[in-house]
């Protein structure tokens, strides 16, 4: 089965950038969709077919992919950032969505 | 505004049965595939199963396949997950989701608040 790998736990400073990478086989020929999850809350969609911002979402979110890595690039960060992000993917050989293990991004 | 409000989550034992239902509002429902994410305590998000818009073509994660099965009533605006065999690791936060087209494999644009489901004796 296809599996996406995302780092346990990004720390980062307001005002500056974290970036989230997203881990899989190929990961580049797929669609790469972003979730924000905070405490006690449904997930939230931040960023689909890989760069795109659903409306209401900040610009300072952003995403970008190629080779075997995705990305999920917070610019200007701020306290209110601070939650889960998931990465996903349609994994087409098996007709099911998979989901990234899950970041916590902590606001310093 | 797209509203999906899950309900009939509950305590069961193990080997029980339920059925969650997801009422969706907001949206031409039967114009977009729909699906059931769940979340362990504690744990991440986990894809559980989908549907295409008409309800003609069912998807299932390989943990779940067999044991549930997802089907939706175009005419209510209801989306339902059938949970049998229900086992300790099924305990979990079921969230209903909105697709982004008719057909599976784009994105989960809306979600619902989730019900929780337990399983335990």
């Amino acid at each position: 089965s296809y599996v996406l790998t995302q780092p346990p736990s990004v720390s980062v400073a307001p005002g500056k950038t974290a970036r989230i990478p997203c881990g899989g086989n190929n990961i580049g020929s797929k669609s790469v969709q972003w979730y924000q999850q905070k405490p006690g809350q449904a997930p939230l969609l931040v960023i689909y077919y890989d760069t795109d911002r659903p409306s209401g979402i900040p610009e300072r979110f952003s995403g970008s992919s190629s080779g075997n890595t995705a990305t999920l690039t917070i610019n200007r960060v701020e306290a209110g950032d601070e939650a889960d992000y998931y990465c996903q993917v349609w994994e087409s050989g098996s007709d099911q969505y998979v989901f990234g293990t899950g970041t916590k991004v902590t606001v310093l | 505004e797209v509203q999906l409000l899950e309900s009939g989550g509950n305590l069961v034992q193990p080997g029980g049965s339920l059925r969650l239902s997801c009422a969706a509002a907001g949206f031409s429902f039967s114009s977009y595939a729909m699906s059931w994410v769940r979340q362990a305590p504690g744990k991440g998000l986990e894809w559980v199963s989908g549907v295409n818009g008409r309800g003609s073509s069912t998807y299932y994660a390989d943990s779940v396949q067999g044991r549930f099965t997802i089907s939706r009533d175009n005419s209510k605006n209801f989306l339902y997950l059938q949970m049998s065999s229900l086992r300790a690791e099924d305990t979990a936060v079921y969230y209903c989701a909105k697709d982004g087209s008719f057909e599976m494999g784009t994105t989960l644009h809306s979600w619902g608040r989730g019900t929780l489901v337990t399983v335990s004796s």
